[in-house]
């Protein structure tokens, strides 16, 4: 089956610690994208790679770190910079280049932090 | 850069009528605008999209509308049905070259009263 699959589903952290969240694809892409989404707000562009060892920052990736040395692989870091951290994290994936081409999203990883 | 707004934040409906979601957009030059249907706990899934090109694209129960000159477009549903119960995401995006983000509207929970 062809997808995208991210780790793990719920993931606590204390404060102060970094953590990673996985996200893999399998379709091929050369696209990746993470969103923040906070409840009664759409998704927000964290950061977004459109080829191996290449990755731009979104709208707001102060706190945030990534990683893009494998084509299906695109971890996060969300570290103790990031003020507020307690969030659902979605991970996405799409054919690059121009034209309209639609993003496939991952199940999510919802982070706490306490 | 581009900004999306969508009304309403939320919409009851009665089984077997329509639903209208509405969203303008302000960057002219965007040219992609899919819609995504978002389930509890999972991550969106594109429903419809539209192209700059076409006014209105239509497939089964589900329409999308789109006014150029006004920028703006809208999700019609028909004949809903429990299982159409969800948060639901306009979406759009300019199409240059080497840009391929999303910018997100803050979603429309829909509720389908049996």
């Amino acid at each position: 089956d062809g997808g995208i699959t991210q780790s793990p589903k719920y993931l606590f952290r204390k404060e102060g610690q970094n953590v990673t969240l996985s996200c893999e694809q399998n379709l091929n892409h050369d696209a990746m994208y993470w969103y923040r989404q906070d409840p009664g707000q759409g998704l927000r562009l964290i950061y977004y790679s459109q080829i191996v060892n290449d990755f731009q920052k979104g709208d707001i990736a102060e706190g945030y770190s990534v990683s893009r040395e494998k084509k299906e692989s695109f971890p996060l870091t969300v570290t103790s910079a990031q003020k507020n951290p307690t969030a659902f994290y979605l991970c996405a994936s799409s054919v690059a280049g121009t034209g309209a081409h639609e993003q496939f999203f991952g199940p999510g990883t919802r982070l706490t932090v306490l | 850069g581009e900004n999306v707004e969508q009304h309403p934040s939320t919409l009851s409906v009665q089984e077997g009528d329509s639903a209208v979601i509405k969203c303008t957009y302000s960057d002219s030059a965007s040219n992609y605008f899919p819609w995504y249907k978002q389930e509890l706990g999972k991550g969106p899934q594109l429903i419809i999209d539209i192209r700059s090109n076409v006014g209105e694209k239509k497939d089964q129960r589900i329409a999308v509308t789109l006014n150029k000159t006004a920028k703006h477009f809208s999700l019609h549903i028909t004949e809903t049905q429990p299982e159409d119960s969800a948060v639901y995401f306009c979406a759009a995006r300019l199409s240059n070259f080497g840009n391929e983000k999303l910018t997100f509207g803050t979603g429309t929970r829909l509720t389908i009263i049996p």
